[in-house]
């Protein structure tokens, strides 16, 4: 089994629409969990902490579900600018070993 | 805003070639990592380094692999005989502590290796 799970899409949606990645972690003892961006060939950039009691940024808001291990992210009114593809990273702690999903794939349209 | 930097951009070498990348992290940062990345895969961590010693590697990073801080801001990683599927780009990545809860990675641009 993997260690983070995602749907790697792509999703395809308008511009102004809502849409939602899932993301699940195998490893219980996992205690940092992130969402980075990924531009076509690019470095992977931090998007967003994810905390335990659900946090936003903007038009950007993650959730951490500890019991289900179980993360996701929800971006409202998208943009063309937003096409890119996020990764779900986590961390299990002690250590600074990232452990990145497959990434979704969003594609924003006119 | 302080950033990772990497060189080349772009590598191409011969199967059986060494080859150095090299990384220049955020200047007050401890702990230094590289990741990999082969095309259309996910991101891979190779290795993590701190205070001169490899804190942690991946059962990728065999004996052909190496880190190096040569000095007080460079590090690298050098590939002693390159294999076609070292072909991938490589992040290095740079952080204030090692794991500490919620701590960003800031990661480079990476150097795209091609190897023939």
């Amino acid at each position: 089994r993997k260690e983070v799970e995602q749907d790697p899409g792509p999703f395809n949606v308008p511009e102004g629409a809502t849409v939602a990645f899932n993301c699940t972690y195998s490893n219980s003892a996992s205690q940092s969990f992130f969402w980075y961006r990924q531009d076509c060939r690019k470095e992977p950039k931090l998007l967003m902490s994810v905390y335990s009691s659900g946090n936003e940024d903007g038009r950007f808001t993650a959730q951490l579900n500890r019991a289900s291990q179980y993360i996701s992210l929800l971006i409202r009114d998208s943009k063309l600018s937003d096409s890119a593809t996020y990764l779900c990273v986590v961390n299990r702690g002690n250590t600074g070993k990232l452990i990145f999903g497959q990434g979704t794939t969003l594609q924003v349209k006119p | 805003e302080p950033e990772v930097t990497q060189t080349p951009s772009h590598q191409v070498t011969q199967m059986g070639q060494e080859v150095i990348l090299r990384c220049v992290p955020i200047s007050n940062h401890l702990y230094f990592y590289w990741y990999r990345q082969i095309l259309g895969q996910k991101v891979e961590f190779l290795v993590s380094f701190y205070n001169n010693e490899i804190s942690e590697k991946s059962e990728i990073f065999d004996d052909q692999f190496s880190v190096e801080r040569p000095d007080g801001s460079n590090f690298t990683l050098k590939i002693r005989s390159t294999k076609l599927e070292d072909s991938a780009m490589y992040f290095c990545a740079s952080s204030t502590y090692g794991g500490g809860y919620q701590e960003t990675q800031y990661f480079g641009p990476g150097t795209r290796l091609l190897v023939l």
